[in-house]
């Protein structure tokens, strides 16, 4: 069956360090894979997608990285900060224009 | 300008009534979904409509149905509510379908 696993447990980090979150799927050939932010009682806001042909993608102290063989991709968070505390969702392209979401991983910066 | 609204906020209702959540979305995008968060934070996508292409998630009950008057709006319908169909809705629409979605600020549902 196909699965999105993403780490259930709280990642915690010390400010300035940097966060990188898993996500791992099988039984997909997604075409594209997205992170998300989702703080709690908001709705997730889009922060990158890569594409299968593409390996790495960066957007300002963002880099994700996306390996169709191993089937992951890792979100980094460089120099992180007690704002960049959330959940971070992946998201895959499950095919017949369904996008699949993982149940996130809390990330939570201390100052 | 809010890109992507839903009404109401908050809607709690009694089992076994029939309500409708509201989306409007004003970037002209093509393709809009609904997601249900249920309480352990689990994003399910319940629909997603794309050009007048209704594609549906075979595990949403047929009580739900989604309408949609314009290319703009996308409105949930919920027939004989079920105490298991609390949770946040949300709305979300994208360019297309390989595009970022964005997201609306949720419908908390309570149903009693």
């Amino acid at each position: 069956s196909q699965k999105i696993e993403q780490n259930s447990e709280a990642l915690n980090i010390q400010e300035g360090k940097t966060a990188t979150l898993t996500c791992n799927y099988t039984n997909y050939s997604p075409a594209y894979l997205q992170w998300y932010r989702q703080d709690p009682g908001r709705g997730p806001v889009f922060l990158l997608l890569i594409r299968e042909n593409e390996k790495e993608k960066r957007k300002e102290r963002l880099k994700v990285t996306f390996d169709t063989t191993l089937k992951q991709s890792l979100f980094h968070i460089t120099a992180s900060q007690p704002a960049d505390s959330a959940t971070y969702l992946c998201a895959l392209e499950g095919g017949s224009y369904i996008p699949t979401f993982g149940r996130g991983t809390s990330l939570i910066v201390h100052p | 300008d809010t890109a992507v609204s839903q009404t109401p906020k908050y809607l709690v209702t009694q089992m076994g009534n029939d309500k409708s959540i509201k989306c409007e979305q004003n970037l002209g995008h093509d393709t809009m979904y609904w997601y249900k968060q249920d309480s352990k934070k689990f994003l399910k996508i319940m629909f997603s409509y794309n050009n007048k292409e209704l594609i549906i998630n075979e595990t949403v009950p047929n009580r739900f149905s989604p309408k949609s008057p314009d290319k703009a709006h996308l409105n949930l319908h919920i027939n004989s509510l079920e105490l298991g169909d609390s949770a946040v809705y949300f709305c979300a629409s994208s360019q297309d379908p390989d595009n970022e979605q964005f997201f609306g600020p949720g419908t908390r549902l309570t149903v009693l």
